[in-house]
């Protein structure tokens, strides 16, 4: 059964905090994605990584950074947490075709709170 | 720039009943479209994927159709049960820029038993 894990279901963090999230994906995939969603504004892409070490910025890719060292492990990093990143975030993997980045499979997601 | 739209942002209807869950989109240069399924506290589930040169696709008691031409989808369920309760996304894949994903907010299904 394939499986893309995300490390923590819920987390709470303070404003001001240096906060990673983790992702692990079982299927050798060469994409790797992380969304956030949010009510009234669906899924929106915050970064995206077609290799190991390489990346590229999504729709939203301020506050954010991302680390991809092993090509089964993709990291969001929030440089300085801050309220508005109160969010649902979801990583995904897919595997590369012909054209385009496009997620086959997500994770469970892990919903932050900054307080 | 693409935006893509799913209305009725959500649906009840009694167990049994055939529905039709839309999705329109602006930009008719489509990739590729998807269709995903997303339960309480879940990630998305891909249902149907539905390329540019094809109209329609289907799985089980699920058909989606495409119509590039008029930048609409639609996901068919058939005979529908209490066990298709989840919120249905669905994403199109543009071919300017790099060719991602754009999501709709997506449809909130209730299915009563």
């Amino acid at each position: 059964d394939v499986k893309v894990t995300q490390s923590s279901r819920y987390l709470v963090k303070r404003t001001g905090e240096k906060v990673f999230l983790e992702c692990v994906q079982d299927m050798d995939h060469e994409n790797m994605f992380w969304y956030r969603q949010d009510p009234g504004l669906g899924l929106r892409l915050i970064y995206f990584s077609y290799d190991v070490k390489m990346k590229e910025k999504g729709d939203i890719p301020e506050g954010y950074s991302v680390s991809r060292e092993k090509k089964e492990r993709f990291s969001l990093i929030l440089e300085s947490a801050s309220t508005n990143q109160t969010s649902m975030y979801l990583c995904a993997s897919g595997k590369r075709h012909n054209r385009g980045y496009q997620p086959q499979h997500f994770g469970d997601g892990t919903r932050l709170s900054i307080l | 720039k693409q935006e893509v739209t799913q209305i009725p942002a959500a649906l009840s209807v009694p167990e049994g009943e055939n529905l039709v869950l839309n999705c329109s989109f602006t930009d008719s240069a489509i990739y590729n479209l998807q269709w995903f399924r997303q339960d309480p506290g879940k990630g998305l589930t891909s249902l149907l994927l539905i390329q540019s040169s094809q109209r329609e696709q289907t799985s089980g008691r699920l058909n989606a159709s495409l119509d590039k031409s008029s930048g609409r989808s639609t996901l068919y369920i058939a005979a529908s049960q209490p066990g298709d309760s989840a919120t249905y996304l669905c994403a199109v894949c543009t071919t300017s820029g790099t060719y991602k994903y754009i999501f709709g907010t997506g449809t909130r299904l209730k299915v009563l038993a």
